[in-house]
């Protein structure tokens, strides 16, 4: 079954509104989360990584002011786009390390389409 | 400089035939794992195969084994007596410990699968 999970799957919203994405791990606890960007026919570009109890990371070239991370419990954490623009339109997925027999692997949420009209 | 590297854009491959896809990656940490997915078009991401840098035997799952060759720094995914259903993106990632845990991915090889 799902490890992670996303919502919404789809959202549709007008220029300038703000959307917010939720990323949970289910069955496990996530101190960290990651956050990505794919745009179509490309690879995955990591976003930010969030950290419950403190402050997102971002990757270069990534303006915190407009993705707002939030992560506010061990199986939340929450990517807000703000006043979004058609260029937002992209998949956004998550993800979160989980440790099994040792061994650490990430398991990704089922994405979220995101289209600015 | 590309960190993890696949140069094949797209593959085709007979059904029931055994497949490679490439991947390279660069890094300078002792301590690293490398992942495979696969990401239909649902664009769901699922998760392969993993093969940490100290690992001693190749990793296996089932039709996916890993090509691990350290010193050349390759690690090549190969799928066994391919199905219908193997056809999608496949994406090479590599996470190194002194990165915090975040993957970094390849540019995605697509995979077709001919009946």
């Amino acid at each position: 079954g799902a490890v992670v999970s996303q919502h919404p799957s789809w959202v549709i919203c007008k220029s300038g509104t703000s959307v917010k994405i939720e990323c949970r791990s289910l069955d496990f606890q996530a101190t960290t989360m990651f956050w990505y960007r794919q745009f179509p026919k490309q690879s995955l570009m990591l976003m930010a990584t969030s950290n419950e109890g403190s402050k997102a990371t971002y990757e270069q070239g990534v303006e915190k002011d407009k993705f707002l991370i939030n992560h506010a419990s061990l199986t939340l954490s929450t990517l807000t786009v703000t006043s979004a623009h058609p260029e937002d339109s992209s998949f956004y997925i998550c993800s979160a390390p989980k440790t099994s027999g040792g061994a650490e692997t990430q398991y990704f949420g089922p994405g979220t389409r995101l289209l600015v009209l | 400089a590309q960190k993890i590297t696949q140069t094949q854009p797209g593959m085709f491959v007979q059904e029931k035939e055994a497949v490679t896809l490439d991947c390279t990656y660069d890094t300078s940490d002792p301590s690293y794992g490398l992942f495979w997915y696969k990401q239909p078009s649902s664009g769901e991401m699922i998760f392969l195969i993993y093969q940490g840098s100290y690992d001693q035997q190749n990793a296996t799952e089932g039709r996916y084994s890993l090509n691990f060759q350290k010193a050349r720094k390759s690690a090549n995914l190969v799928i066994s007596a391919s199905q219908l259903g193997d056809s999608a993106m496949y994406f090479c990632a590599m996470r190194e410990r002194n990165q915090g845990g975040k993957l970094i991915f390849g540019q995605g090889t697509e995979l077709s699968v001919k009946p």
